[in-house]
């Protein structure tokens, strides 16, 4: 059953950075997307960024593009989220999550979607 | 991009209703949808994928239907413990846009 552990949350200034880290186990990390999703205090779900496998083709959201930087290192079996650039805007709890993989008989391909391990979270909080 | 709409924001129902939450996209998607359920305080779960697959371990009063556009998630009798928000989220393409959510408690 795969674990992941997510740390690096802080108070930080608008305008400073920080590095998120989540750490897996349980599974074969370098075989798997993974993701970053926040969720700002009192509302809902937000996806941030995907990385691919093997770290070749990364995705984010419109707001955080330029701004934050998904990384993996399969080596340690450990996924990063740097984020340059903070804002009020930026204050969530930040999950890491691992995308899951199924083959899609209708299609008949293999289909990378939806988020089936998430770890606990780690808190933001961009305020001066 | 994509937008997600869910529908209605909230709801109230008494146990053992049959309830049906509605995600609709702005363009179609296929069957390239996901639920997810999240109770106060806790990380989100994974419902089904696929817009139907029930992920293992889920409880079979859950399940999903839709393709296209539109998509239901259905709780067939609503337990005391399926209180929780539940999001839809779209993953045919980047961005990986979920719904703004909808909450459901016990009348």
């Amino acid at each position: 059953e795969g674990q992941l552990v997510e740390s690096g949350g802080d108070l930080v200034q608008p305008g400073g950075s920080l590095r998120l880290s989540c750490a897996t186990s349980g599974f074969t990390f370098s075989s798997y997307w993974m993701s970053w999703v926040r969720q700002a205090p009192g509302k809902g779900l937000e996806w941030v960024a995907n990385i691919k496998e093997d770290g070749s083709e990364k995705y984010y959201v419109d707001s955080v593009k330029g701004r934050f930087t998904i990384s993996r290192d399969n080596a340690e079996n450990s996924l990063y989220l740097q984020m340059n650039s903070l804002g009020a805007e930026d204050t969530a709890v930040y999950y890491c999550a691992r995308v899951t993989y199924y083959y899609d008989s209708s299609a008949s391909y293999g289909v990378w979607g939806a988020f089936d391990y998430w770890g606990q979270g780690t808190l933001v909080t961009v305020s001066s | 991009d994509i937008q997600m709409t869910q529908s209605p924001s909230s709801l109230s129902a008494s146990v053992g209703d049959r309830v049906t939450l509605t995600c609709r996209a702005s363009q179609g998607i296929s069957n390239y949808l996901a639920w997810y359920q999240q109770k106060p305080g806790k990380v989100p779960k994974l419902l089904i994928y696929a817009a139907s697959t029930l992920q293992s371990g889920v409880p079979s009063r859950f399940s999903g239907s839709g393709s296209g556009t539109d998509f239901t998630l259905t709780i067939s009798s609503l337990q005391p413990e399926d209180v929780a928000s539940y999001y839809c989220q779209k993953y045919n393409s980047a961005p990986w846009t979920f719904g703004q959510g909808t909450k459901v408690e016990i009348k």
